[in-house]
C-alpha cells in the first residue's frame, strides 16, 4: 500500500526566510511521481511541482524547490523568500503505477510567514 | 486556457437529500478525479474516470456515485445525505491518468 507521511502539522516561518515541509513516502513500485500542492484558505489545491522517480536532478520551480532524496524516500519542499502570501496548507502527494496511479495525499503541514 | 471549474461552489443540504456535483475539465483533459476534504479526515480519494470509465474508487459507501460524459465533464452524485458528508468536494483533471492533477476551486456543502 501507498503512504504518504508529513510529519509536522505547523510550520512557522519568517518573512524572507527559506523553509523546508517534510514528506516521506512509502511505495514498492519503482516508478511514482511524486508532487506538492498548496492550499489557501479559499480551498483550492494549487500544483507546485513534480518530481518522477527516474528524474536524476532535484525539480525546481521559481521559489520552490524539492529536496529528492530516493534511498531515504523523502521529497522535502524548500520554499525560498517566504512571502506573506505563501501562508497555507501544504499537501504532498505520490501516485503510482502499480495503484494505478491514483493520487495518495499526506495529511497536510500548515505553515505560516511572519512579518 | 480556462482551469477546472466545478459547479455549484456552495450548496445547503439537508439529511436525506440527494445532491448533484458538477466538474469541467481543463480542455484537452481525458481524467477526473473526485476527493472529499474535511478537517477530520483530510483528503479523501473517491473515484477517477478517464474515457467515461471508471479507473479508481475509493473506499466510499455505494450513496456516493459518478459519471464521465463523452465531453470529459463529471458529475458525482450523493444520495440520502448524511451530516457528516458535510465537507469541500473537489474535482482535479490531468491529460492522462498517470500525469499531474490540476483542481478546482471545490463545492463546499454543508448538509443539516
Amino acid at each position: 500500500a501507498q503512504k504518504i507521511t508529513q510529519t509536522q502539522p505547523g510550520m512557522f516561518v519568517q518573512e524572507k526566510e527559506a523553509v523546508t515541509l517534510d514528506c516521506t513516502y512509502d511505495t514498492s513500485d519503482p516508478s511514482y511521481g511524486l508532487f506538492w500542492y498548496k492550499q489557501p484558505s479559499s480551498g483550492e489545491m494549487i500544483f507546485l511541482i513534480y518530481q518522477g522517480s527516474y528524474d536524476q536532478q532535484n525539480a525546481t520551480e521559481g521559489r520552490y524547490s524539492l529536496n529528492f532524496q530516493k534511498a531515504r524516500k523523502s521529497a522535502n519542499l524548500v520554499i525560498s523568500a517566504s512571502q506573506l502570501g505563501d501562508s497555507a496548507m501544504y499537501f504532498c502527494a505520490m501516485r503510482a503505477r502499480n495503484t494505478g496511479n491514483q493520487f495518495y495525499f499526506g495529511t497536510g503541514t500548515s505553515l505560516t510567514v511572519i512579518p | 486556457k480556462a482551469g477546472v471549474t466545478q459547479t455549484p461552489r456552495y450548496l445547503i443540504k439537508t439529511r436525506g437529500q440527494q445532491v448533484t456535483l458538477s466538474c469541467s475539465p481543463i480542455s484537452g483533459h481525458r481524467s477526473v478525479s473526485w476527493y472529499q476534504q474535511t478537517p477530520g479526515q483530510g483528503l479523501q480519494f473517491l473515484f477517477e474516470y478517464f474515457s467515461e470509465t471508471q479507473r479508481n474508487k475509493g473506499n466510499f459507501p455505494g450513496r456516493f456515485s459518478g459519471r464521465q460524459f463523452s465531453n470529459s465533464r463529471s458529475e458525482m452524485n450523493v444520495s440520502t445525505l448524511e451530516l457528516g458528508d458535510s465537507a469541500l468536494y473537489l474535482c482535479a483533471s490531468s491529460l492522462q491518468l498517470q500525469e499531474t492533477q490540476y483542481f478546482g476551486p471545490g463545492t463546499r456543502l454543508l448538509v443539516l
